[in-house]
C-alpha cells in the first residue's frame, strides 16, 4: 500500500535558523515523490521533485530509498516560507498523488 | 504554470440538494484530473479519478452514486455531490495533469446547511 507520513504536524523555527520537513514513504516500486506548499489563502502548489534534483526557493529534498525518506531541508529560514508543506508521492506519470498529512511551517522573527 | 480553476470556491446548500463543482484546465487539456476531499486540519484524500470520454474510477469507500463525475471534454471534469448531507461538507479540490505535472485548483469549500 502506498503511504506518506509526516510525522510533525507543526514545526517552528526562527529566522535564519535551518529547517528539517520530514516525510517517510512505504511504496513497493519505484515512487515519485514531491514537495507540495500551501500558503495563506492560496492554491496548493509543486515545490520540487526528486527526479528534478533542483531546489527551489533555497529548499532541497533527497530521495533515500535504504530509509525510505525524503526529507525537505532548508538551511537558512525566512519569514516568507512560513506555509503548509505536503509531502506526496506518486507511482508513476499521471497517476494520482497520496499525500500526507502536511506539516505547518511557523518561522518566526 | 498551467492554471485549473474551480467554480464555485464557495458553496452554502440546503440537506437533500445536489450541488454541482467544476474543474477546468484553463491552458491546456487534460484527459485525467483527480477529485480530492480535504477534512479540516487533515491532509488531502483521493476521491476518484476522472477520466475524459470514460467513467471515473473511485477509490474505496467513495460513494460513486453520491458523487458525481463527469469528464465531457478535455478542459472539464464536474463533480456532483447528490442528495448533500452536513456530513458531506468539507473542502473540495480538483487536480489536473498536464502530462509532466499535476496542478491544482483552489479549491471549493461546501457546507451543507
Amino acid at each position: 500500500a502506498q503511504r506518506v507520513t509526516q510525522p510533525e504536524k507543526l514545526l517552528s523555527v526562527f529566522k535564519g535558523a535551518p529547517v528539517e520537513l520530514k516525510c517517510n514513504y512505504s511504496y513497493s516500486g519505484s515512487p515519485e515523490l514531491f514537495w507540495y506548499v500551501q500558503y495563506s489563502r492560496q492554491r496548493l502548489q509543486l515545490l520540487l521533485r526528486h527526479i528534478s534534483r533542483e531546489s527551489i526557493k533555497g529548499f532541497t529534498a533527497d530521495l533515500n530509498k535504504g530509509e525510505t525518506s525524503f526529507h525537505l531541508k532548508k538551511p537558512f529560514a525566512q519569514e516568507e516560507d512560513s506555509a503548509m508543506y505536503y509531502c506526496a508521492l506518486a507511482g508513476g506519470l499521471g497517476t494520482p498523488l497520496v499525500f500526507g498529512k502536511g506539516t505547518r511551517l511557523s518561522v518566526i522573527a | 504554470g498551467a492554471v485549473v480553476s474551480q467554480h464555485p470556491s464557495r458553496v452554502i446548500c440546503k440537506s437533500g440538494t445536489s450541488v454541482k463543482i467544476e474543474c477546468r484546465s484553463l491552458d491546456f487539456q487534460a484527459t485525467t484530473m483527480f477529485w480530492y476531499r480535504q477534512f479540516p486540519k487533515q491532509s488531502l484524500m483521493l476521491m476518484a479519478t476522472s477520466n475524459e470520454g470514460s467513467k471515473a474510477t473511485y477509490e474505496q469507500g467513495v460513494e460513486k452514486d453520491k458523487f458525481l463525475i463527469n469528464h465531457a471534454s478535455l478542459t472539464l471534469s464536474t463533480l456532483t455531490v447528490t442528495s448533500a448531507h452536513p456530513e458531506d461538507s468539507s473542502f473540495y479540490i480538483c487536480s489536473a495533469f498536464t502530462g509532466t505535472e499535476a496542478f491544482f485548483g483552489q479549491g471549493t469549500r461546501l457546507t451543507v446547511v
